[in-house]
């Protein structure tokens, strides 16, 4: 079956580490996403890829850092920088161009300990 | 840019009544309106969508309507199950410089009283 897949479930972190979230998808979709979800704020855009070595900065981007090396995987990276990276982060993939809905995976719950 | 409000941020309904959840965009521009389900600890799931060349679109016991004029839209679930209970977002999507631009909403929780 195609789908899109998130690991782990769930990742603590101590304070002053970096830690990196893994999403791989086989659907063939060109673009993918990463989202950030707080509660009572929706969901939130951290970094998004259209193409393979193309990515640019969502709304949320400081303190993290992402790759796509290839067209099936878009890693986030959560570095130390980031000052509350406590939440649900939530990858997604989309067929190019407009007009697609997403697949979402089911989440990264981060925790800093 | 573009600002998604949602309403109600929660909603409780008997198990066969109906539940509304309304939208509002201020982006003209904004051309595809999704909906999605997530259900606790998952991530969320497309349940419907509707394009601005449309009015209404339905899926079973789930509808969406949208007014264009107004800048708003509705999702609409009819004979609630308690299946039905889960967090709903909303969405608009624009194209800005070939990327799907989506703003969500905050979402709301909807709860299915057996």
């Amino acid at each position: 079956d195609g789908g899109i897949t998130q690991s782990p479930k769930y990742l603590f972190r101590k304070e002053g580490q970096n830690v990196t979230l893994s999403c791989e998808q086989n659907l063939n979709h060109d673009a993918m996403y990463w989202y950030r979800q707080d509660p009572g704020q929706g969901l939130r855009l951290i970094y998004y890829s259209q193409i393979v070595n193309d990515f640019q900065k969502g709304d949320i981007a400081e303190g993290y850092s992402v790759s796509r090396e290839k067209k099936e995987s878009f890693p986030l990276t959560v570095t130390s920088a980031q000052k509350n990276p406590t939440a649900f982060y939530l990858c997604a993939s989309a067929e190019g161009g407009t007009h697609y809905g997403y697949t979402f995976g089911s989440g990264t719950r981060l925790t800093v300990v | 840019g573009e600002n998604v409000e949602q309403h109600p941020s929660t909603l409780s309904v008997q198990e066969g009544d109906s539940a509304v959840i309304k939208c509002t965009y201020s982006d003209s521009a904004s051309n595809y309106f999704p909906w999605y389900k997530q259900e606790l600890g998952k991530g969320p799931q497309l349940i419907i969508d509707i394009r601005s060349n449309v009015g209404e679109k339905k899926d079973q016991r789930i509808a969406v309507t949208l007014n264009k004029t107004a800048k708003h839209f509705s999702l609409h679930i009819t004979e609630t199950q308690p299946e039905d209970s889960a967090v709903y977002f909303c969405a608009a999507s624009l194209n800005s410089g070939g990327y799907q631009k989506v703003t969500f909403g905050i979402g709301t929780k909807l709860q299915v009283i057996p």
